[in-house]
């Protein structure tokens, strides 16, 4: 079990540009979940995938979010334009169903700062 | 009212002692209760989860949930200077798999 992992763990962006992040989950979970987290405040739920399939989206999520997970393995999430107001530690956490309950494990996040 | 409450603290307990940390939710549909663990510039580590009324030990850590007062709780036993942290509390609904978390409580241990 090696995890969930994330790439790239940092990303310093201009205003304007485009970035796409990877999360790659534990290998037997169907379930991933993306999340934004800023200082000082809990995670906020963004997004999250059974198997390929989108299930929720956040209404943070506006227009320039896009997240897939073409084959229900790996996930990316896309921002385009970014603005300063991006800038957050982005984590992506994955799930197994532990009883009653589903069990998310989160990655070691990417911090994107948008200047 | 937020969803999911916590003192933001910071909690100073001395090494050794119990550190309590306390945790309300608004929606009575809640049916999971989770405690994470996040270091500083590090990502949220879970340390527990709860779902029925009452309490759950693992190690030093007992996770207590009363559903009827809307209150979770976590106490840390026999506290350790590494316990230093910010403890995050999450809900989930029935049927809805997303997590929705307080703030956190930021402990610190004093050795």
């Amino acid at each position: 079990d090696t995890g969930v992992s994330q790439n790239p763990r940092h990303k310093i962006t201009k205003r304007g540009q485009n970035v796409t992040f990877r999360c790659d989950p534990i290998s037997e979970h169907n379930r991933l979940y993306w999340y934004r987290q800023t200082l000082g405040q809990g995670p906020e739920f963004l997004t999250y995938f059974q198997n390929e399939a989108q299930l929720e989206k956040s209404r943070l999520l506006s227009d320039r979010f896009s997240a897939e997970r073409p084959k229900g393995s790996f996930s990316t999430l896309e921002i385009q334009r970014t603005e300063q107001g991006d800038s957050a530690m982005y984590l992506c956490a994955s799930s197994s169903r532990e009883g009653l309950t589903d069990t998310q494990y989160f990655g070691p996040g990417t911090r994107l700062t948008v200047l | 009212q937020k969803e999911v409450e916590q003192n933001s603290g910071p909690l100073s307990v001395p090494e050794g002692a119990i550190a309590s940390l306390n945790c309300t939710y608004s929606d009575r549909g809640s049916q999971s209760f989770f405690w994470y663990r996040q270091y500083s510039g590090k990502s949220p580590e879970l340390i527990m989860f709860i779902y029925s009324n009452g309490d759950k030990e693992d190690g030093r850590f007992t996770a207590q949930l009363n559903k009827a007062s809307q209150y979770v709780s976590l106490l840390i036993r026999d506290s350790q200077p590494s316990d230093s942290a910010t403890y995050l509390c999450a809900v989930n609904l029935l049927g809805n798999e997303k997590l929705t978390f307080g703030t956190g409580t930021r402990l610190t241990i004093i050795p």
